[in-house]
């Protein structure tokens, strides 16, 4: 099966400029995830949507960050405007259905850079 | 709340084991797992393991939980070049919602 597909891959942008990001899951994949990964951190979860519906948006940075997910399908990751800190690999990932025991498949990620 | 800690940095030689350490702090968690980052990828699930289980073997992989200390470890037998990667160790959240608490990453050097 085709992985979760992710673009663009590399970004560079000035602050307070905005950008965004697609993700396309793998078929039929009812839950996709939207990670932040900051140089030498772990992943931390940025929203994850089940279906078009949101069931954790408690870590995304609303005043900047946006999120949708059309048709229960592709999902777009916006920022607006973006911060220096924002410089990361925001990685997107689905799975079957929510809940422990589904895995995951993550995608390549796109790099962003804030300069 | 959750913390997963991890130790930076292992450098191995060739044909080693390597054994990279992870702990915990939700013990409620019901699956643990272990991640492959390579550079420029994105993570790749290499093994899990059920709470109830102590330990689970996985061809050069072995996995020990202990749940007591919530101390997770991955040990790698006969350790290649190709095994040079950032491992992640990560637990589910206490919601069981899908969402992975992950650790900071442990960088795997492999020398020849």
């Amino acid at each position: 099966e085709a992985g979760v597909a992710q673009s663009p891959r590399y970004k560079i942008i000035e602050k307070r400029q905005s950008v965004a990001f697609w993700c396309n899951p793998i078929s039929g994949h009812a839950t996709l995830y939207w990670y932040q990964q900051i140089l030498g951190q772990g992943p931390k979860l940025l929203i994850q949507f089940q279906n078009n519906g949101v069931v954790d948006d408690s870590q995304l940075p609303k005043d900047r960050f946006s999120a949708e997910r059309l048709k229960g399908v592709d999902s777009t990751l916006k920022i607006q405007p973006a911060k220096l800190e924002d410089s990361a690999v925001y990685l997107c990932a689905s799975s079957l259905d929510q809940g422990v025991g589904y895995g995951y498949t993550f995608g390549s990620g796109t790099r962003l850079t804030v300069v | 709340g959750e913390d997963v800690e991890q130790s930076l940095f292992l450098s191995v030689r060739e044909g080693d084991s390597s054994v990279i350490n992870c702990t915990y702090t939700d013990s409620s968690s019901t699956y643990l797992y272990w991640y492959k980052q390579e550079p420029g990828a994105g993570l790749q699930l290499l093994t899990y393991i059920f709470s109830n289980m102590d330990m689970k073997q996985d061809q050069r992989l072995t996995v020990l939980l202990n749940k007591k200390d919530k101390h997770l470890s991955l040990r790698i037998a006969d350790t290649q070049t190709g095994d040079s990667a950032i491992y992640f160790c990560a637990e589910n959240d206490p919601g069981n919602t899908g969402k992975l608490i992950f650790g900071q990453g442990t960088t795997l050097q492999v020398k020849p």
